[in-house]
């Protein structure tokens, strides 16, 4: 019940494409989910979260869509550029309800985006 | 610029060794992780602590250890390595609990043989 689903595995687009990401959870009592890129070599960096009371959230070219009903979010990104080739995570951190797990982050498997010029 | 840096950055080792990977950060971060990575799984959370003197077991602990002396310092042991503890590791802090805005160092790869 702690896991976050990550699909897909790899994805490849083109520049100028749309970039789509999904992730699903079952533990209600989440309530924070953040999505993190990571370049090779580097440490993962925080790129945008969302918490449960909106829908949707965006920053420049990115686009957090979350389905709290079906207990899915999505990472979009608008007009793909090469130099957004990198892993995504997403992953989700449980709120008080979480009880002593409060604040405990879970990612999800990892997408490997890769954007041809 | 406040930071948070791991060494070594690349490490083998044999198995049964005793191995400490070192994380030090400067932003003055109560909360400090340390995760693994390994394909397939994403970043999976080992101890973390949330202060000086508190140490807390994530979801992967068995063979890791840590303490905490200072704010700055975490350092992640393995007792006695294992070629199962072949991974990435990454070591995290944050201003709050949940992680929020977090701030990852640049990893360790550790190899086990």
């Amino acid at each position: 019940q702690q896991q976050v689903k990550q699909s897909p595995q790899s994805l490849i687009v083109q520049k100028g494409g749309i970039s789509i990401i999904n992730c699903a959870y079952e533990n209600t009592a989440f309530d924070y989910f953040p999505w993190y890129q990571q370049f090779p070599g580097k440490g993962p960096a925080l790129l945008i979260a969302i918490r449960p009371d909106v829908s949707e959230k965006k920053e420049g070219r990115f686009t957090i869509s979350f389905n709290k009903s079906a207990k899915q979010f999505s990472l979009h990104i608008m007009d793909s550029q090469p130099g957004d080739s990198a892993t995504y995570f997403c992953a989700a951190s449980l709120g008080v309800a979480g009880g002593t797990s409060y604040g405990k982050l879970t990612f999800g498997q990892g997408t490997i985006l890769t954007v041809h010029p | 610029d406040a930071e948070i840096t791991q060494s070594p950055r690349h490490k083998i080792t044999e198995t049964g060794r005793q191995v400490t990977l070192a994380c030090h950060q400067t932003w003055n971060h109560n909360n400090m992780f340390w995760y693994r990575q390994d394909l397939g799984h994403g970043l999976r959370l080992i101890h973390y602590s949330y202060g000086v003197q508190d140490t807390n077991k994530g979801e992967v602990s068995d063979g890791y250890s840590v303490s905490r002396s200072n704010t700055e310092d975490l350092p992640l042991t393995l007792e006695s390595a294992a070629s199962s503890q072949t991974s990435v590791y990454f070591c995290a802090s944050s201003v709050d609990r949940r992680g929020t805005e977090a701030f990852f160092g640049q990893g360790t790869r550790l190899t086990v043989v």
